[in-house]
């Protein structure tokens, strides 16, 4: 079975401050992708990264950061020096290869960043 | 590229009347469109997963009869929910999958449906 664990329901930050969210997965897929997508109050998806299960390499876009550790089955997400704008719901999810294309969504991350 | 639209965005509608969501991949075919259902401060659940020319796949618990789904053209699905009820109330997401080059669903802005 394949799960998507974001233990954090909802974190508050003050403007500036480096937050780190969770995401734990387990799947029996070898070949696997991970995703963090953002949703802000409008409601609209929006796509921040996928990652292979091949590549462990850690990402930096901007003020993101991804950590991806397979031997601990995580995927955290890492937003540096946080604003405003940050303040949203945040889904990790994960799709396997065998079978559909189904993505399984962890329950979300809500974050406030306070000004 | 890989723009997904929905119609409406947002609609309210009476108990007992059907509602139909259009969702549309506006520069890629989609073999495979995904229906989405986000509760308020809920995950999305999926619904169903649409393969142009064949019948919906529905997950365990949605029902087939409520929810109806026709994916007729590698560019469109719809959703319609039929006899809608204040319950059926929430905010439907589709999403399209692309094989080519990213392989990986491209998600819709979402239609908030409300029934009175």
């Amino acid at each position: 079975a394949q799960k998507v664990t974001q233990a954090q329901t909802e974190i508050s930050v003050v403007e500036k401050e480096d937050v780190t969210l969770d995401c734990v997965y387990e799947t029996r897929d070898t070949t696997y992708y991970l995703f963090w997508y953002k949703q802000p109050p409008s409601g609209e998806l929006v796509f921040l990264i996928r990652r292979n299960s091949f590549d462990e390499q850690n990402e930096i876009s901007g003020r993101y950061s991804w950590n991806f550790q397979k031997s601990t089955s995580s995927f955290n997400f890492t937003i540096t020096a946080s604003q405003v704008v940050d303040s949203a719901v945040y889904f990790c999810a994960l799709r396997g290869t065998s079978g559909t294309y189904k993505y399984i969504f962890g329950t979300g991350t809500r974050l406030k960043v306070l000004a | 590229g890989a723009v997904v639209s929905q119609h409406p965005s947002r609609v309210i509608c009476k108990s007992g009347t059907s509602v139909k969501i259009e969702c549309r991949s506006l520069d890629f075919q989609a073999t495979t469109m995904f229906w989405y259902r986000q509760f308020p401060k809920q995950s999305l659940m999926l619904m169903a997963t649409s393969n142009e020319g064949s019948k919906a796949t529905y997950e365990q618990g949605v029902e087939k009869d409520k929810f109806l789904i026709n994916h007729a053209s590698l560019t469109l699905s719809t959703l319609t929910v039929t006899s809608a009820h204040p319950e059926d109330s929430s905010f439907y997401i589709c999403s399209a999958f692309s094989r080519q080059g990213a392989n990986e669903q491209f998600f819709g802005p979402g239609t908030r449906l409300t029934v009175l």
